[in-house]
């Protein structure tokens, strides 16, 4: 089975752009979950999407939004882009069993 | 809310050594608990997981006991060789179950350096 599988892997952008992220699950896993890995706040919890609906949020601004696909590939956006937004921002997905794949990450950076 | 707390690296050890990496969770419910590992410019891969109290977990040489009356997870490795230095993270989530909500709560992160 193919991993999960995320593009872009680095993109650069400027404050005040906005940018879309986009994750494949492996194939029949419908959660998909996003994590955003920065070196002062570490792993947080973005959102996560089960069969095309946002199931659970983490505590991160409106700025911040998703969706996914009736073939449960989603995206994340986030719109006006500030220095404080460069992470790698990492997809992740799950089947029946509590185990989530990571993909290897998209490394976003603002100037 | 859950939390996760894992000891501060960095861990500096010479090849063969022995290695623990603490942690200790807060959590309501029954967890599942997870070492997932970070290879320098990669994403997370899964090191092993329990799913319930005094399950261990190994792989790779690693082993994780899930110790509910202490809740503590802690990573053991009796021999590290150099291809083990990366960052490790202790993990938990809400439990098994494709329906049930589903989030990961993380450690802060150990790195740990092996020299030769």
């Amino acid at each position: 089975k193919a991993g999960v599988t995320q593009t872009p892997r680095y993109l650069i952008k400027t404050r005040g752009q906005q940018v879309t992220l986009s994750c494949s699950p492996i194939s029949g896993h419908r959660s998909v979950s996003w994590y955003q890995q920065t070196p002062g706040q570490g792993l947080q919890f973005l959102f996560e999407y089960f069969s095309e609906t946002q199931r659970n949020k983490g505590n991160f601004p409106g700025r911040f939004s998703g969706r996914q696909f009736s073939n449960s590939r989603s995206e994340m956006n986030v719109s006006t882009l500030e220095l404080g937004d460069s992470a790698l921002y990492l997809c992740a997905s799950r089947g029946w069993a509590d185990t989530q794949y990571f993909g290897p990450g998209t490394r976003l950076t603002v100037l | 809310g859950d939390s996760v707390t894992q000891m501060e690296g960095p861990v500096t050890l010479s090849e063969e050594a022995f290695l623990t990496i603490n942690c200790t969770y807060t959590a309501t419910g029954y967890p599942s608990l997870f070492w997932y590992v970070q290879y320098p410019g990669e994403g997370l891969q899964l090191l092993l997981k329990a799913t319930k109290a005094d399950d261990k977990g190994s792989n790779k040489g690693f082993e994780a006991t899930y110790r509910k009356e202490t809740t503590s997870f802690h990573l053991e490795k009796g021999s590290v060789q150099v291809s083990d230095s990366a960052v490790y993270f202790c993990a938990l989530s809400d439990g098994p179950g494709e329906a049930a909500g589903n989030k990961l709560t993380f450690g802060g992160g150990t790195r740990v350096l092996v020299k030769p």
